[in-house]
């Protein structure tokens, strides 16, 4: 497509339930990102997957945080055991190259409420 | 650990006039890159300009630019003959150049655009 889509837009879990986000970058970007936007805050870096190399999985914030990317192309994001604490938006991007200018492009995230 | 501090929560203008966003950001690196990044109600982050330490000129793009301050750390963005459409949340973010490709994020500025 175009550019980075996501889905679903929004999601409301309860609390203990797992969930699951997924994220298609633009096609023929090698390299892809999660972030966390909770209210009032910051974009919140949580992984990042380049080409076939093993993701920097540096920002999860515990174990109930998972994200795969299949095929170097799409990329899924699971939250086992959801709690109200992980409501947010959840925003993904992707770059051409992965090189140091490179521009992100986000998609339009997936607000995730945990009730 | 790199900083972005935006001091200003909210900020408001009136249509057709020029406003200023404040960035000041925390480094001890010389090669780094800044971005402003504009996030409308639909959540989607759009860049709107970026920056390259190396470069003494300040970026421009159209109605956008930036007064980059390297010695100072900071990094305004300048909104010439607003619209209503510029209305959003704005980001500043910073990357180091190197093998480090995270973004790091200031907690934004909530622009409003007054007709």
């Amino acid at each position: 497509g175009a550019g980075v889509s996501q889905s679903p837009s929004n999601k409301v879990t309860e609390k203990g339930k797992d969930v699951e986000l997924r994220c298609d970058p633009i096609s023929g970007h090698t390299a892809l990102y999660w972030y966390r936007q909770s209210l009032g805050q910051g974009l919140e870096f949580l992984i990042y997957f380049q080409g076939n190399s093993a993701p920097d999985k540096s920002g999860l914030p515990s174990d109930r945080f998972s994200a795969e990317r299949t095929g170097g192309s799409v990329s899924t994001l699971t939250i086992q055991r959801t709690q109200q604490e992980d409501s947010a938006v959840y925003l993904c991007a992707s770059i051409l190259g992965g090189g140091s200018t490179d521009t992100q492009y986000f998609g339009p995230g997936t607000r995730l409420t945990v009730l | 650990a790199q900083t972005v501090t935006q001091s200003q929560p909210e900020m408001s203008v009136q249509e057709a006039e020029t406003v200023t966003l404040s960035c000041t950001y925390d480094t001890s690196e010389s090669d780094y890159y800044l971005f402003w990044y504009k996030q409308p109600p639909s959540r989607q982050m759009i860049l709107v300009i970026r920056q390259e330490a190396y470069k003494q000129q300040n970026a421009t793009e159209n109605r956008f630019s930036v007064n980059f301050q390297k010695a100072a750390k900071s990094f305004s963005l300048k909104i010439s003959d607003s619209q209503l459409g510029d209305a959003a949340m704005y980001f500043c973010a910073y990357k180091w150049g190197g093998s480090n490709y995270k973004l790091t994020f200031g907690k934004g500025t909530l622009l409003t655009v007054n007709p």
